[in-house]
């Protein structure tokens, strides 16, 4: 059972430049979210999904997009990557909100 | 809205020590709290989960935790170190019709 798979593991992207980061749970999750780590900060909400076609913003959305066309994926779009972004970025999926989230491994993406 | 605080960002101990992590909510619901914890270049994987039965919560790897609803208290605790206990822990709290909200993150080192 692969659980949620993030790919990639490593990015490092050009200020401006865009991308997607992509997530996936086999385990039919209704819910799914984004969360951002930085030192001292611990996870922040980014977005947030509690179904196919329905999405909401968490505590810092400013610079990222998401979709969910389907409960197996929720990728997120970086539209103009800013050094500000430059993070660790884990995806995660519960059958409810207030039952055990399963997080990927994580993206580390660097912007210069 | 919730919120979580985690007193002491970095927390030393002996092996074969106590192991106290704090952890105080803030929540205008009966709230869902959480202790996960992150190893090194990893994602997250839950401790244990306080769920509104019983207020001392027994998790994996021998943590457990108590809370105290008058305290607004979840804090984590192991009677005895050990090495492999050297990870970063986080607590987080959900109203169960919101995303985990998580605290800032405490890291154990363990001394042997």
């Amino acid at each position: 059972n692969a659980g949620v798979t993030q790919t990639p593991k490593f990015q490092v992207l050009k200020t401006g430049q865009s991308m997607t980061l992509q997530c996936a749970q086999d385990m039919n999750h209704e819910y799914m979210s984004w969360y951002r780590q930085d030192p001292g900060m611990g996870l922040r909400l980014i977005h947030y999904s509690v179904g196919a076609g329905i999405t909401d913003q968490g505590e810092v959305p400013n610079g990222y997009n998401v979709s969910r066309s389907t409960t197996e994926d929720f990728p997120l779009r970086l539209l103009s990557a800013a050094p500000s972004q430059t993070s660790v970025y884990f995806c995660a999926s519960s059958y409810l909100l207030n039952t055990e989230a399963f997080f990927g491994q994580g993206t580390r993406l660097t912007v210069v | 809205a919730q919120s979580v605080t985690q007193l002491g960002s970095h927390v030393s101990v002996s092996e074969g020590a106590l192991v106290l992590l704090r952890c105080n909510y803030s929540s205008s619901v009966p709230p869902y709290l959480f202790w996960y914890v992150q190893y090194p270049n990893q994602g997250l994987q839950l401790l244990l989960k306080y769920t509104s039965a019983a207020t001392l919560v027994k998790g994996i790897n021998g943590f457990e935790a108590e809370f105290k609803k008058s305290e607004t208290s979840f804090h984590l605790t192991k009677p005895s170190a050990h090495m492999s206990d050297a990870a970063e822990y986080f607590c987080a709290v959900s109203s169960g019709n919101t995303p985990l909200v998580f605290g800032k993150g405490t890291r154990l080192s363990v001394i042997a």
